[in-house]
């Protein structure tokens, strides 16, 4: 089955710093990856998405993502986060051959930003 | 274009009692999740329908949840009775059909006591 991992529970950066996520997976084939943000007592959000292509994914709010099948790897990044960036970060994987079905998600990253 | 909507949106109730949530996908999606996120984890998906077929629900606790989807268009899920365990955000998502981005919504936060 495959699964989810994010390293890191709690992550502080400075205003205007450059931000990582890590995100390891564990799939059996091409996976289907996404990055979710979720913000208090809201729903998640799709930052961006990963099916095929281009390993470089550009997603909204100034992230990106980059797929590294050799590392098993969909590292979110940001060059520059702002306040409003605070928030939790879930990246996930679609099932065998269901797309964006069946999504398996790791416990997040909290997203603690000082000024 | 409105969201997901659910409701309520906080429920407190003591164990072995019964709750319901409520679920309005995004209309035209045929796709409808249920999801639980317990505190400190990601979401796991519970059910899945098509319409108002079932396709996935492997990971419902059959003996105390049950959900439907009469209508293929809203949707409930049913906790009866509930444990202290199931205290968690029950989310919904829709997406346009299998397969494709899911639309999450603001979530029901359960206190089980």
């Amino acid at each position: 089955a495959q699964s989810v991992t994010q390293p890191d529970i709690h992550i502080t950066v400075s205003e205007g710093a450059s931000l990582e996520l890590r995100c390891n997976y564990s799939y059996g084939a091409t996976p289907y990856l996404f990055w979710y943000v979720q913000s208090p007592g809201q729903g998640l959000q799709l930052l961006l998405k990963y099916f095929s292509g281009d390993t470089l994914v550009q997603g909204i709010k100034g992230f990106e993502a980059e797929f590294k099948r050799s590392q098993s790897s969909f590292n979110l990044r940001k060059p520059s986060v702002h306040w409003s960036d605070a928030a939790e970060y879930f990246c996930a994987v679609g099932k065998p051959g269901g797309g964006a079905d069946g999504l398996t998600f790791g416990k997040g990253t909290h997203l603690i930003i000082q000024p | 274009e409105a969201g997901v909507a659910q409701s309520p949106r906080y429920k407190i109730i003591e164990k072995r009692q019964s709750v319901a949530f409520w679920c309005n996908p995004i209309s035209g999606h045929a796709t409808l999740y249920w999801y639980q996120q317990i505190l400190g984890q990601g979401p796991k998906l519970l059910i899945q329908f098509q319409n108002n077929g079932v396709v996935d629900d492997s990971q419902l606790p059959k003996d105390r949840f049950s959900a439907e989807r009469l209508k293929g268009v809203d949707s409930t899920l049913k906790i009866q009775p509930a444990k202290l365990e199931d205290s968690a955000v029950y989310l919904c998502a829709s997406s346009a059909t299998q397969g494709t981005e899911q639309y999450f919504g603001p979530g029901t936060r359960l206190t089980v006591t």
